[in-house]
């Protein structure tokens, strides 16, 4: 099975902050990366796919690079509502999530 | 639009079933694919299985493969996941999501499972 490794596992930062994080497989996915963000409480929502395209109705300042082990998720100007957990996810053999990371507010 | 109710909150005892429904909307149950995906209290994400549109059939993650069983009622436009054996480790949220050739884009509200003594 493919496993999945995010760094950092949480954060803090101020509205404004650049902000990455990244995403490892245990062996090569190509592009098969997806990204999500989750609020409390909420069903997770995917906002990047194919490691870097965005999906319609999300935001410019989410975007996303890479391909084979090694993926990021940048958010360019951290805003209020981005505060949130965010997870990868690779679809090039079964499905697998990798184990999050929280982004909070400095 | 797609639409994912699923069934409400159940309570179980270790060793115990629970089954928990996903009814759609907007589509046929035929039409869509329907993955499940769990949450533990404060935990990631934890894929369990699901129709796969890339090969048409329903594929699931090793771990669960024993104890799980997903099923159909075309009829109802209503996708089923069962869980046996259930213990405390499976208190979570269970969520139903569709799933594209790439990325899961339509998720319901989430079925809490509590297993408890």
């Amino acid at each position: 099975d493919i496993q999945m490794t995010q760094s950092p596992s949480s954060l803090s930062a101020s509205v404004g902050d650049r902000v990455t994080i990244t995403c490892r497989a245990s062996q090569s996915i190509s592009s098969h990366l997806n990204w999500y963000q989750q609020k409390p409480g909420k069903a997770p929502k995917v906002l990047i796919y194919l490691a870097s395209s965005l999906r319609s109705g999300v935001p410019s300042r989410f975007s996303g690079s890479g391909s084979g082990t090694e993926f990021t998720l940048t958010i360019s100007s951290l805003q209020p509502e981005d505060f949130a957990t965010y997870f990868c996810q690779q679809s090039y053999s079964s499905r697998t999530f990798g184990q999050g990371t929280r982004v909070e507010i400095k | 639009q797609v639409q994912l109710v699923q069934s409400g909150a159940e309570v179980k005892k270790p060793g115990a079933s629970v089954k928990v429904s996903c009814r759609v909307s907007g589509y046929t149950l035929s039409e869509l694919s329907i993955n499940w995906v769990r949450q533990a209290p404060g935990k990631g994400l934890e894929w369990m299985g699901g129709f796969d549109p890339v090969n048409g059939k329903k594929i699931f993650a090793r771990k669960f493969q024993s104890r799980v069983t997903m099923t159909d009622d075309t009829s109802a436009d209503t996708a089923y996941m069962e869980l046996s054996s259930l213990r405390s480790e499976d208190t979570a949220m269970y969520y139903c999501a569709t799933a594209n050739w790439e990325y899961f884009d339509y998720w319901g509200q989430g079925t809490l499972v509590t297993v408890s003594s």
